[in-house]
């Protein structure tokens, strides 16, 4: 059971916008900023997305993230079939003097 | 461009210890203020935050793990490990090394198997 709660799945066809949420509570995103991580099928994770909504050099303005209370959300406009991947989002958490939680991630499919 | 580059035994027996090193390239553990760190991955699961730590001492663990992880860096080689004593299959998993705290780099990974 992981502390912050994502999808377990998502698609869209190639061209569509499709969102995933990434919900949290007061310890958490409530307080503290959010990232994303792109994990292609038998490779690391990737940063996507930090501190709510910035993008890192190299990662296409096609990815945007976004944070509201205790929920946060990545979007990616234009899917394309190498989006095909599993995401996490992730933050800190300020109980039990603090740690890093991950959410359970989401496997996006391009139809 | 910073690379990070895990190694250690892919087997350890249950009981025993696990010890990773991760190798930077392309950066400095003493520069930038950047803690470097692990995170593993269960086989078909998703990611479990070990901890992290900054050369002049500042460590944070996972609570789930506080007591079996160690993380530390030397600085003479470019390098920091972890270790984890007591293993069980439970601990079976790729293991990644990270730079930083928002997790902006990352080692390919390493699959360590507990098994006797």
């Amino acid at each position: 059971q992981s502390v912050l709660t994502q999808p377990p799945s998502a698609s869209g066809a190639p061209g569509q916008t499709v969102t995933i949420s990434c919900s949290g509570s007061n310890s958490n995103i409530g307080v503290n900023t959010v990232n994303w991580y792109r994990q292609l099928p038998g490779t690391a994770p990737k940063l996507l997305i930090y501190l709510n909504d910035q993008r890192p050099s190299g990662v296409p303005d096609r990815f945007s993230g976004s944070k509201s209370g205790t929920s946060a959300s990545l979007a990616i406009s234009g899917l394309q079939s190498e989006d095909e991947a599993d995401y996490y989002c992730a933050a800190w958490d300020d109980s039990l003097n603090g740690y890093v939680v991950f959410g359970g991630g989401t496997k996006l499919t391009v139809l | 461009q910073v690379q990070l580059q895990e190694s250690g035994p892919g087997l350890v027996k249950p009981s025993q210890t696990l010890s990773l090193t991760c190798t930077v390239s392309g950066d400095s553990v003493t520069s930038g203020g950047y803690y470097w760190g692990w995170i593993r991955q269960h086989p078909g699961k998703g990611l479990e935050w070990i901890g992290y730590t900054y050369y002049r001492g500042n460590t944070y663990y996972n609570p789930s793990l506080k007591s079996r992880a160690t993380i530390f860096v030397d600085t003479s080689k470019n390098q920091f490990s972890l270790r984890l004593t007591s293993v069980t299959a439970a601990d079976t998993a790729v293991y990644y090394c990270t730079r930083d705290v928002i997790f902006d780099s990352w080692g390919p990974g390493t699959l360590v198997t507990v098994s006797s």
